[in-house]
């Protein structure tokens, strides 16, 4: 069972810090890599896709990959209160595995003014 | 804009009683996906379209059907809702390939009475 590990949280972060979501894959095989946010009641939202080792900025987000830990984390800089969401990590094994993306349950942040 | 539309928002069955969710893009994307989504979960994936071609994930119940005359349009069929088919359902595009970015539609929030 191929699984996307998150903890569900709720994390917490003042405002103006440095949010650390951190994601967690069994699938050796990995090679596409997603973050998600999903406000209540909403629909995900794609926020980050990474596929080779390092890091990947883009604005206040910034992807970490890390394949032989099989691990993966989004750092959101000068958190926002707009930033409190639940946040998905999702990973995609290849057409030779499960060729599907698989989904984390998610981790609820929310930034406390 | 391009985007994924879901047609209803909210939708109240009875138990028992068919119902139809819809989903349209104008992204003219190959790949839709329908999704299951409940309270605190990652999202589940019943089914997905590559172009005509249909994928049903295993553990999708017989209870759920999707057609896709086109392009464009997709739907969920649920011949005969139980209380547990409460959910969001999420329609989800890429355009190629189940490990490409996915992009969600709003979610049609079903109730089943």
């Amino acid at each position: 069972q191929k699984e996307v590990e998150q903890n569900s949280g709720p994390l917490s972060v003042p405002e103006g810090a440095i949010a650390s979501l951190n994601c967690t894959y069994s699938d050796r095989v990995s090679q596409s890599f997603f973050w998600y946010r999903q406000y209540s009641g909403k629909s995900p939202e794609l926020i980050m896709s990474i596929y080779s080792n390092g890091d990947k900025e883009d604005g206040r987000f910034t992807a970490q990959l890390n394949k032989a830990s099989q691990y993966v984390s989004l750092l959101i800089r000068d958190s926002q209160p707009s930033d409190s969401a639940t946040y998905l990590c999702a990973t995609w094994g290849g057409y030779s595995s499960a060729s599907k993306i698989i989904f984390g349950s998610g981790t609820r942040l929310s930034i406390r003014p | 804009d391009a985007m994924v539309i879901q047609n209803p928002r909210y939708q109240v069955t009875q138990f028992g009683k068919p119902v139809t969710l819809s989903c349209s893009q104008t992204l003219n994307h190959n790949v839709m996906y329908w999704y299951q989504q409940k309270s605190s979960q990652a999202p589940k994936l019943l089914f997905h379209y590559y172009d005509k071609d249909f994928n049903n994930e295993a553990d999708t119940p017989d209870n759920f059907q999707s057609r896709r005359p086109n392009t464009s349009f997709c739907f969920l069929d649920i011949r005969s809702p139980g209380l547990g088919d409460a959910a969001m359902y999420l329609c989800a595009t890429s355009t190629a390939g189940t490990g490409d970015e996915q992009y969600f539609g709003p979610g049609t929030r079903l109730t089943v009475t």
